[in-house]
């Protein structure tokens, strides 16, 4: 398995409070993404980074800051978590340019924002 | 505006059966499709990327074809097995490199 690691697995917390998401590889690959998973909606983008401090918007970034400051390490932030943000994160890495294509995935991170 | 379509939503068969997973889209001008298995909590795990210029990948019992001027992607599994119960997802880019477009997926069991 790829070296992805999510963390934390599950968070609960409040309404406007801040949050933040830690996606780890050990794998050196250049792209880096953050999808969330949503029934209904499935898997869309929310960030993704092509290099150190090199980052990009998604489909549904509105919420949501990102940093990537070492290679291995892209963070996810909510600012002011909303229950609407409540959902399964993805992190996802690629080596490849692909048009985006991700390569491998993390297990996710279960968020609940009551 | 792309539009993707994965059929059946759901498919149970019994162990040893071949089986075909479909994904049908809008627009036939793709650069590549990627199909993916989802294990009950977990990420997604890539299993076959068929360039533009590709017609099919096969990666042991799995073969992936893809026909863009019918908008179509399908997914032959042979000789199913227990193991082989997971969502099954197609996604490929949108013109626009940062929006990818993932299928709803189809979820399959394999009874033994």
């Amino acid at each position: 398995d790829a070296g992805i690691t999510q963390s934390p697995r599950h968070k609960v917390t409040e309404t406007g409070t801040p949050v933040t998401l830690r996606c780890h590889q050990t794998e050196n690959h250049r792209y880096m993404y953050w999808y969330r998973q949503d029934p209904g909606h499935g898997l869309r983008l929310i960030h993704y980074s092509y290099g150190v401090k090199d980052t990009d918007k998604g489909e549904v970034s509105d919420g949501y800051s990102v940093s990537r400051s070492k290679t291995e390490d892209f963070l996810l932030t909510l600012e002011s978590a909303t229950s609407s943000q409540t959902s399964v994160y993805f992190c996802a890495i690629s080596d490849r340019g692909e048009n985006n294509q991700p390569q491998h995935f993390g297990d996710g991170t279960r968020l609940s924002i009551l | 505006k792309q539009e993707v379509t994965q059929i059946p939503a759901a498919l149970s068969v019994p162990e040893g059966e071949n089986l075909v997973l479909n994904c049908s889209f809008t627009d036939s001008a793709i650069y590549n499709l990627q199909w993916f298995r989802q294990d009950p909590g977990k990420g997604l795990t890539s299993l076959l990327l068929i360039q533009s210029s590709q017609r099919e990948q096969t990666s042991g019992r799995l073969n992936a074809s893809l026909d863009k001027s019918s908008g179509r992607s399908t997914l032959y599994i042979a000789a199913s097995q227990p193991g082989d119960s997971a969502t099954y997802l197609c996604a490929f880019p949108r013109s626009s490199a940062s929006k990818i477009i993932f299928g709803s997926g189809t979820r399959l069991s394999i009874r033994p």
